[in-house]
């Protein structure tokens, strides 16, 4: 079966932009989580959508957020870009209680 | 932070060799799960032991938990060049719904 699908693969933005960016979990998962990953801050929770609710989020700014649709895809957005923004940013989706995640390739986001 | 830490940082060992890498983390846990990341990939899930298991194989891989310690290991047997990666574990706390909580992962180089 299909793997969890990020798009797109890479991007730069200008700091003071907006982006956003889409992830459709594996068939039948209905948990999709992101995460940013930053060789100074390692692997930082962002939030968990299930069933198009927000069931968790990390430490992040407002600047964050996300959505989860009727089909389960997944879409995460950042306003107001910053140069510490920059940074791999992984989708991964799972059965409503784990146990286990599979990951999207991410999404290379580069602020300049 | 409920981040985990990973020791050694990095490690790098010749073919056939065995590699052991170890987890700590710092609240109690459900389950502890193992991942490796290829530079700049998406992680791929490993193994998962839960918290009432003591040890746990998988192919060339052994995993030990003591939740006395909160640490885990990870021992990967007769290693070969394609294991070249990041590993890293991650934690899924009692009270954490689906939010797992990533070491700081350990940097394996295999020479051939």
């Amino acid at each position: 079966k299909a793997g969890v699908t990020q798009t797109p693969r890479y991007l730069i933005k200008t700091r003071g932009q907006q982006v956003t960016l889409s992830c459709s979990p594996i068939s039948g998962h209905r948990s999709v989580s992101w995460y940013q990953q930053t060789p100074g801050q390692g692997l930082q929770f962002l939030f968990e959508y299930f069933s198009e609710t927000q069931r968790n989020k990390g430490n992040f700014p407002g600047r964050f957020s996300g959505r989860q649709f009727s089909n389960s895809r997944s879409e995460m957005n950042v306003s107001t870009l910053e140069l510490g923004d920059s940074a791999l940013y992984l989708c991964a989706s799972s059965q409503p209680e784990g146990p286990s995640y599979t990951f999207g390739s991410g999404t290379r986001l580069t602020v300049v | 932070s409920q981040q985990g830490e990973e020791d050694p940082q990095a490690l790098s060992i010749q073919e056939g060799e065995n590699a052991t890498m170890n987890c700590s983390y710092k609240t109690s846990i459900n389950n502890l799960q193992w991942y490796r990341q290829n530079s700049g990939r998406g992680l791929v899930h490993l193994i998962l032991i839960r918290s009432n298991e003591r040890e746990k194989h998988s192919g060339r891989l052994r995993v030990t938990l003591d939740t006395s310690k909160k640490s885990s290991s990870l021992l990967i047997t007769a290693s070969r060049a394609a294991d070249t990666a990041s590993y890293f574990c991650a934690t899924v706390a009692l009270d954490g719904g689906n939010q797992f909580y990533f070491g700081t992962g350990t940097s394996l180089t295999v020479i051939p």
